[in-house]
């Protein structure tokens, strides 16, 4: 199997927080992972693509230094969302490829709220 | 840079008809991949399809199946013998190749595709 997990599935904050969310992959090991976002009734947008061992690659308008993306192991990337306000809910979901391949398997994604 | 365009934002068919959907893009590349993914009201991504541009043959599933038309861009889905489980968001996406590997995926808007019993 391909098995992606994400941790928390949803979260609700206060505006001014930061929230950490993690994608797993259980069962094969990721070289890459990928974060994307989805409004309610939209399609889903890329946001940053994250290698493991080396810095994340962001998409144009996605800033950095608030989405800050770490992927430490093969198995094991976060997405810290600092600061976080009101407009930065959404729907945030991760996948993950194994090396080589073409695929993607995508985490049931996580779900946040800032109030 | 690429774009994926899905024009049937919603579709109905009874259980067990035939259904096509739509999807068409836009890209300079001469490889890449394409993908149907489903997403059902538990918004979990399912692959349901994908197809190599290199390859001439269309790739099928089981019910389903694709019309891969490279040189008019078009990537239809179609799903045979409809089920009640196949009620969902279907998401056509266009992946250009990443030295051998996987990149990000570039998504349609979608089409919320409803079979009544």
């Amino acid at each position: 199997g391909a098995v992606v997990s994400q941790h928390p599935s949803r979260v609700i904050c206060k505006s001014g927080t930061s929230v950490k969310i993690e994608c797993r992959s259980l069962d094969f090991q990721a070289t890459t992972m990928f974060w994307y976002r989805q409004f309610p009734k939209q399609s889903l947008m890329l946001m940053a693509t994250s290698n493991e061992g080396s810095k994340a690659t962001y998409e144009q308008g996605v800033e950095k230094d608030k989405f800050l993306i770490n992927h430490a192991s093969l198995t094991l990337s976060t997405l810290t969302v600092t600061s976080a306000h009101p407009e930065d809910s959404s729907f945030y979901i991760c996948s993950a490829s194994r090396p080589q391949g073409e695929t993607q398997y995508f985490g049931p994604g996580t779900r946040l709220l800032v109030l | 840079a690429q774009t994926v365009t899905q024009s049937q934002p919603e579709m109905s068919v009874q259980e067990a008809e035939t259904v096509t959907l739509s999807c068409t893009y836009d890209t300079s590349e001469s490889n890449y991949y394409l993908f149907w993914y489903k997403q059902p009201p538990s918004r979990q991504m399912i692959l349901v399809i994908r197809q190599e541009a290199y390859k001439q043959q269309n790739a099928t599933e089981n019910r389903f199946s694709v019309n891969f038309q490279k040189a008019a861009k078009s990537f239809s889905l179609k799903i045979s013998d409809s089920q009640l489980g196949d009620t969902a968001m279907y998401f056509c996406a266009f992946m250009k190749p990443s030295g051998g590997g996987a990149d990000g995926l570039t998504f349609g808007k979608g089409t919320h595709l409803i079979i009544q019993p």
